[in-house]
């Protein structure tokens, strides 16, 4: 158990519909990253915040958003979606200091109908 | 922008055997991190071993050890006494400050 928390593990949905993926970092830390997984396919980098503060952003479409609130949860919001959006997202957290490891959570399955 | 290559998409090792997956980066720094996650049939990332580039040390943890190879930048995973647990996909990652940045990754099948 990474310590990482995501829910929901599985979610359907059909197209042009909107969800939101939630996140729970391990105990203290401040960074939390969002990854996409195509079926097969390696990490893609999303979106990172820092203690509530955007600090990095990769290949997000417009079409997704992202937040970390205070307690240092976040969400992904992922809207009018279609079926290549269908994949594993994960999320991941890391200490402060810049070179720890990323501790991942389970991911979220995401399948759009 | 750094980049991080796995020239391997896939692999195979025979049981009890040893193997070794190859990871390149690119990077001009000369302060960062590198890791190779493992990513079995249940998805779920567990991080393999970790080297930090300022020591020359390669790392080792168990049956699994690295080649870090500064000059080339180059960061291969050794496994040892292969099993079949080790079926999976793994991940080279290269970390400078906040960002992460992960290879496509290498398939590995361990055959009984």
């Amino acid at each position: 158990d990474s310590g990482v928390t995501q829910t929901p593990k599985h979610l359907i949905t059909a197209t042009g519909q909107r969800v939101t993926l939630r996140c729970s970092p391990r105990s203290g830390d401040l960074s939390v990253y969002w990854y996409q997984q195509s079926l097969d396919q390696g990490l893609q980098f999303l979106i990172q915040y820092y203690n509530g503060e955007e600090r990095a952003k990769g290949n997000i479409l417009e079409r997704f958003s992202a937040q970390q609130f205070p307690d240092l949860h976040s969400e992904l919001n992922l809207s009018s979606l279609e079926l290549g959006d269908s994949a594993l997202y994960f999320c991941a957290s890391s200490p402060q200091g810049a070179y720890t490891e990323a501790f991942f959570g389970q991911g979220t399955r995401l399948t759009v109908v | 922008a750094q980049t991080v290559t796995q020239s391997q998409p896939e692999m195979s090792v025979q049981e009890a055997e040893t193997v070794t997956l190859s990871c390149t980066y690119d990077t001009s720094e000369s302060d960062y991190y590198l890791f190779w996650y493992k990513q079995p049939p249940s998805r779920q990332m567990i991080l393999v071993i970790r080297q930090e580039a300022y020591k020359q040390q390669n790392a080792t943890e168990n049956r699994f050890s690295v080649n870090f190879q500064k000059a080339a930048k180059s960061f291969s995973l050794k496994i040892s006494d292969s099993q079949l647990g080790d079926a999976a996909m793994y991940f080279c990652a290269y970390r400078r400050i906040g960002q992460f940045y992960f290879g496509t990754g290498t398939s590995l099948t361990v055959i009984p």
